[in-house]
């Protein structure tokens, strides 16, 4: 199957600073990216999704200002959680398509822990 | 709108025994299911999936599922898991539009094998 590949992997960073998570696509065109957030022991909630060259589609009760996605081209998503709190600590995954190559199927990257302190 | 609700949060089995983790689901439209695994701190891998066409579908690890129209069921069967299989499982599901990609999850069922 194909290969979404998120970095970094766990990131520690302090409260009130900014972090970036990205998620590309290693041998697909991905031309629509989703992101999900998993809290421990929870499922995953879809937060957004980002289709390439246009703005993301927030899912209600997502701070599209405090979570911003970026999907500049067609290999790269970027979502990055500004001036992060403790609350945000939480575990992010991203997941990648292609319409036009890849069918039905949507490819996860491996996830990326957020811990804020 | 569309919902899944995964039975059982916990299954704990002995390594051999068949095991089956159900998943219901709710929804308007045409639908799409897929069940997921996730070892600990990955990602997702998909297991199986079902798109149209035989209702019995067959995956990876030798898991299978079978879809019910009619009780809105998509249960997810293995006659013998392995201590590999030990991980979180997720049933989800997609509306025609979206198929694979924008996926409602269910809550999520804990396999644990045990020796």
């Amino acid at each position: 199957g194909a290969v979404v590949s998120q970095h970094p992997s766990w990131v520690i960073c302090k409260s009130g600073t900014s972090v970036k998570i990205e998620c590309r696509s290693l041998d697909f065109q991905a031309t629509t990216m989703f992101w999900y957030r998993q809290f421990p022991k929870q499922s995953l909630m879809l937060m957004a999704t980002s289709n390439e060259g246009s703005k993301a589609t927030y899912e209600q009760g997502v701070e599209k200002d405090k979570f911003l996605i970026n999907h500049a081209s067609l290999t790269l998503s970027t979502l990055t959680v500004t001036s992060a709190h403790p609350e945000d600590s939480s575990f992010y995954i991203c997941s990648a398509r292609s319409d036009t190559t890849m069918g039905t199927e949507a490819f996860f990257g491996q996830g990326t822990r957020l811990t804020v302190v | 709108a569309q919902s899944v609700t995964q039975l059982d949060s916990q299954v704990p089995v002995f390594e051999e025994a068949p095991v089956e983790l159900r998943c219901n689901y709710s929804s308007s439209v045409s639908v799409y299911l897929f069940w997921y695994v996730q070892y600990p701190n990955q990602g997702l891998q998909l297991l199986l999936k079902y798109l149209s066409g035989s209702t019995l579908v067959k995956g990876i690890n030798g898991f299978e599922a079978e879809f019910n129209k009619s009780q809105t069921s998509f249960h997810l069967r293995k006659p013998s898991v392995h201590i590999s299989d030990t991980a979180e499982y997720f049933c989800a599901v997609s509306d025609g539009y979206n198929q694979g990609g924008k996926l409602i999850f269910g809550q999520g069922t804990e396999l644990s094998v045990k020796p």
